[in-house]
């Protein structure tokens, strides 16, 4: 799991409650994504992060949001306008975008009940 | 939007035996990856080969591009039960700074 922390591993909330996944790394990348993949599929984008400070909709960025203030730290809101939001939630860093590999963390599993 | 698109979905095998696993993708890329993921856990990434390059190694794996096909391969050779795990490939297609994943090979090698 790299130099990639996420906490907490699981997490549970009741419907209407906004929560926030933490994702911070020591590797100095710049780049930073959130993905979210449910049971027997791929990875989804919701956000992602390419410097300090700025951010970008991935594909389905509806009912999240997220903030950049520090290179290290990429947290995630999940809102109470997620629809489904039960899920398995992993960050991942980069050094280069997508020209290079993606160090992952250790994923945030979310129930929501 | 998921780029890549993995065949099979699942793959049985004994150990000792090879596994391949094929991705295929629908626009230009400039590289592609492939990854591996134990059951609940983050990704790892096995091997990234660009889109100049049509075949790669590293220790046990072996990776084919073929950009014509629009399509790449994943052999793992002599496979052990620890290689029992879901492995996807990923493409740099469309946004150039986020990757595109493909719904991924679950993998089961038994002793």
């Amino acid at each position: 799991d790299g130099g990639i922390t996420q906490s907490p591993k699981y997490l549970f909330r009741k419907e209407g409650q906004n929560v926030t996944l933490s994702c911070e790394q020591n590797l100095n990348h710049d780049a930073m994504y959130w993905y979210r993949q449910d049971p027997g599929q791929g990875l989804r984008l919701i956000y992602y992060s390419q410097i300090v400070n700025d951010f970008q909709k991935g594909d389905i960025a509806e009912g999240y949001s997220v903030s950049r203030e520090k290179k290290e730290s990429f947290p995630l809101t999940v809102t109470s306008a997620q629809k489904n939001p039960t899920a398995f939630y992993l960050c991942a860093s980069s050094i280069a975008g997508a020209q290079g590999e993606q160090y992952f963390g250790p994923g945030t599993r979310l129930t929501v009940t | 939007s998921q780029q890549g698109e993995e065949d099979p979905q699942a793959l049985s095998i004994q150990e000792g035996e090879n596994a391949t696993m094929n991705c295929s993708y629908k626009t230009s890329i400039n590289n592609l990856q492939w990854y591996r993921q134990n059951s609940g856990r983050g990704l790892v990434h096995l091997i990234l080969i660009r889109s100049n390059e049509r075949e790669k190694h590293s220790g046990r794996l072996r990776v084919t591009l073929d950009t014509s096909k629009k399509s790449s391969s994943l052999l793992i050779t002599a496979s052990r039960a620890a290689d029992t795990a879901s492995y996807f490939c990923a493409t740099d297609a469309n946004s150039g700074y986020a990757l595109n994943f493909g719904k991924g090979t679950s993998l089961l090698v038994t002793p």
